[in-house]
């Protein structure tokens, strides 16, 4: 059965740096997302991408965040300038077709960040 | 500000017993709804999902939906200790000029399932 990847499993890094976070979706699947969990909270909705392009974005996706499609299969999230609350699990998921209210999304494993 | 409420648990069922997870909506015109099961550690995986009014079932689970009382819940028949796990109710809200559909979770109810 066909799956949504992410690497890296756990990533640490120092402050003030860069990550970039890597998700390969589900091959026939056209939309993509990234969400972040919180240890103990709520999966939170971050950004959807569709066609190349940031279709919407929650208030949490600031300027310090990026997304890009860089090939045809990666889907990646940058954080440029790492803070501590950015410490978080990451998941991507994928999804057919987006646009249509019975889509169902599918998680990868997700990224765990911590930022030291 | 949509949100997506669950009784956060922990709730405790004996093996075999049916385990009741409830989930309220605050945006009235949600669309569709969907409940994932998620393992201390691990990520959502999609159990079911329901988009009309009244039950649907899937082997042990049956997700019920009323709409006017903005309320889902998930019924879990013959509860296994492979079971326990924490149950996140999800939403779709109402899309907003093109965008595509976004998930609103809840928080998650944590299910124990005593063998």
């Amino acid at each position: 059965e066909p799956e949504v990847t992410q690497t890296p499993s756990h990533q640490v890094t120092q402050m003030g740096q860069e990550v970039i976070l890597r998700c390969v979706p589900i091959s026939n699947h056209l939309y993509f997302y990234w969400y972040r969990q919180i240890l103990g909270q709520k999966v939170e909705f971050l950004v959807s991408f569709y066609n190349n392009e940031i279709s919407e974005k929650s208030e949490i996706f600031d300027d310090q965040f990026s997304v890009e499609r860089p090939d045809g299969s990666n889907f990646t999230l940058k954080i440029r300038s790492t803070k501590l609350e950015d410490s978080a699990m990451y998941f991507c998921a994928s999804s057919v077709n987006g646009g249509t209210p019975t889509d169902t999304q599918y998680f990868g494993p997700g990224t765990r960040l911590t930022v030291l | 500000q949509k949100e997506v409420e669950q009784n956060s648990g922990p709730l405790s069922v004996p093996e075999g017993a049916i385990a009741s997870l409830n989930c309220t909506y605050s945006d009235r015109v949600s669309q569709s709804f969907f409940w994932y099961r998620q393992y201390s550690g691990k990520s959502p995986e999609l159990i079911m999902s329901i988009y009309s009014n009244g039950d649907k079932e899937d082997g042990r689970f049956t997700a019920q939906l009323n709409k006017a009382s903005q309320y889902v819940s998930l019924l879990i028949r013959d509860s296994q200790p492979s079971d326990s796990a924490t149950y996140l109710c999800a939403v779709n809200p109402v899309r907003s000029g093109g965008s595509n559909y976004k998930l609103t979770f809840g928080k998650g109810t944590l299910l124990t399932v005593n063998p």
